[in-house]
């Protein structure tokens, strides 16, 4: 399985700001994914990162709101931008864990926007 | 399409007990699927999956699910809980026509009483 880092793992936002969210995993991987989890709700995926191409967004996210980076085949980066106080989630990075696609996932990064 | 449910917010359970936590799914094709679980202020781990094969699957700290088509249920069990099972639990499907990103259910906490 990867090990995969997330910074920050928590922060306290200003409305209007943005932050940028990093995430490092120990081996090469292909496709990345950034999920998102609302307080009390489920993940819901918000794009799919690999590295070489531009990140795909799934419906109801937009890559003005959450640019997401993939510099190279170990890092990526999410960026939430403007924030309101309804972007207060955690937010997940996870990669594929081999050819039958379990993902592995970080820690989070638990983000309060005020 | 592709979907998961879980029918229960909450499922309780005595030490010792044996228990089980429900998921249906929905895809137009092979599912493949997973269950995952989360302590708290945590990122997921990785259950136990099912791609292909046997319908009993064996996982992590002593957990199974059962694959059954007909019924399109993937249950999670354990024939004795422990207070440390307490944590939430997600099932998730990817279709076998689809890419490698999951579909998560809304989760089901797990409560074990000493």
């Amino acid at each position: 399985s990867a090990v995969i880092s997330q910074k920050p793992s928590r922060d306290i936002c200003q409305r209007g700001t943005s932050l940028t969210i990093q995430c490092q995993v120990d081996s090469q991987v292909t496709m990345m994914f950034w999920y998102r989890q609302q307080p009390g709700q489920s993940l819901t995926l918000i794009a799919t990162a690999n590295q070489g191409s531009e990140a795909t967004y799934e419906s109801g996210f937009v890559i003005d709101k959450f640019p997401i980076s993939r510099p190279n085949l170990t890092f990526s980066t999410l960026t939430v931008s403007n924030m309101s106080p309804e972007d207060s989630s955690i937010y997940l990075c996870s990669v594929r864990g081999g050819m039958t696609g379990e993902l592995f996932f970080g820690e989070g990064s638990r983000l309060t926007v005020l | 399409a592709q979907s998961v449910a879980q029918p229960e917010d909450q499922v309780n359970v005595a030490e010792g007990n044996p228990l089980t936590v429900k998921c249906t799914y929905s895809v137009s094709g092979n599912p493949y699927l997973f269950w995952y679980v989360q302590y708290p202020n945590r990122g997921l781990q990785f259950l136990l999956k099912y791609i292909t094969g046997d319908n009993l699957v064996k996982g992590s700290y002593g957990f199974e699910a059962e694959f059954n088509k007909s019924q399109t249920s993937f249950h999670l069990k354990k024939p004795s809980a422990l207070v440390s099972d307490s944590a939430l639990y997600f099932c998730a499907v990817r279709d076998s026509n689809s890419g490698y990103a999951l579909n998560f259910g809304k989760g089901t906490s797990l409560l074990v009483t000493p």
